[in-house]
């Protein structure tokens, strides 16, 4: 079984400051990992996955991510951020294999003041 | 650009009713899957679906949800009598077979009174 972990339930940022959202996960096999981010009102659309090969991934709208195995964590990086990334941010792991069903963190949520 | 479909947008119903949400997977698309998201709590897998059956299923979906693939085009999640507890977003979402993402749909905002 797989579970999430994300470490800041809100994070406040002044636009064009860095932001780090932070994920852990633990799992008994290999996984897959995701950052989904939802704006309000909408389904949740997928910035950036990592599944093998670099540990750092670079997704949409200039996010990145690093994926660490040994401290089990993928955070999420931007480096200026704009009023436009306020949104809701889930980290979410799948296995490797079968389903693949997606267990998600329990959301952050980026609130950009200007 | 290919997109998931669900309608409604947002379902009223008395508890104990029955309510049947609807997805329009992508089309190439194999793999379906329903998930659910409680207000203000996080997202949760309820089951996925694959080749005509369901391939896994969360504790969450118990006698009283079922699947299904009526036709080529439409997934659907069947709720046979509403609790209370069951007011959420309702997500669908698809994968195509030999791809890792899955691409979810707009949502269905279910409130049971």
């Amino acid at each position: 079984a797989q579970s999430v972990t994300q470490l800041d339930s809100q994070v406040p940022v002044f636009e064009e400051a860095p932001v780090e959202l932070r994920c852990n996960y633990s799992s008994s096999v290999s996984v897959y990992l995701f950052w989904y981010v939802q704006y309000p009102n909408q389904g949740l659309q997928l910035l950036l996955k990592y599944l093998s090969g670099s540990t750092l991934v670079k997704g949409i709208n200039g996010f990145e991510a690093e994926f660490n195995k040994s401290q089990t964590s993928f955070h999420l990086r931007k480096p200026s951020v704009h009023i436009s990334d306020t949104a809701e941010y889930f980290c979410a792991v799948s296995g490797t294999q079968g389903a693949q069903k997606l267990v998600f963190g329990q959301g952050t949520r980026l609130t950009i003041n200007p | 650009e290919p997109e998931v479909t669900q309608t409604p947008s947002h379902q009223v119903t008395q508890m104990g009713q029955e309510v049947i949400l609807r997805c329009v997977p992508i089309s190439n698309h194999l793999y379906f899957y329903w998930y659910r998201q409680i207000l203000g709590q996080k997202v949760e897998f309820l089951v996925s679906f694959y080749n005509n059956e369901i391939s896994e299923k969360s504790e969450i979906f118990d006698d009283q949800f079922s699947v299904e693939r009526p036709d080529g085009s439409n997934f659907t999640l069947k709720i046979r009598s509403t609790k209370l507890e069951d007011s959420a977003m309702y997500f669908c979402a698809s994968r195509a077979t030999g791809y890792n993402e899955q691409f979810f749909g707009p949502g269905t905002r279910l409130t049971v009174l």
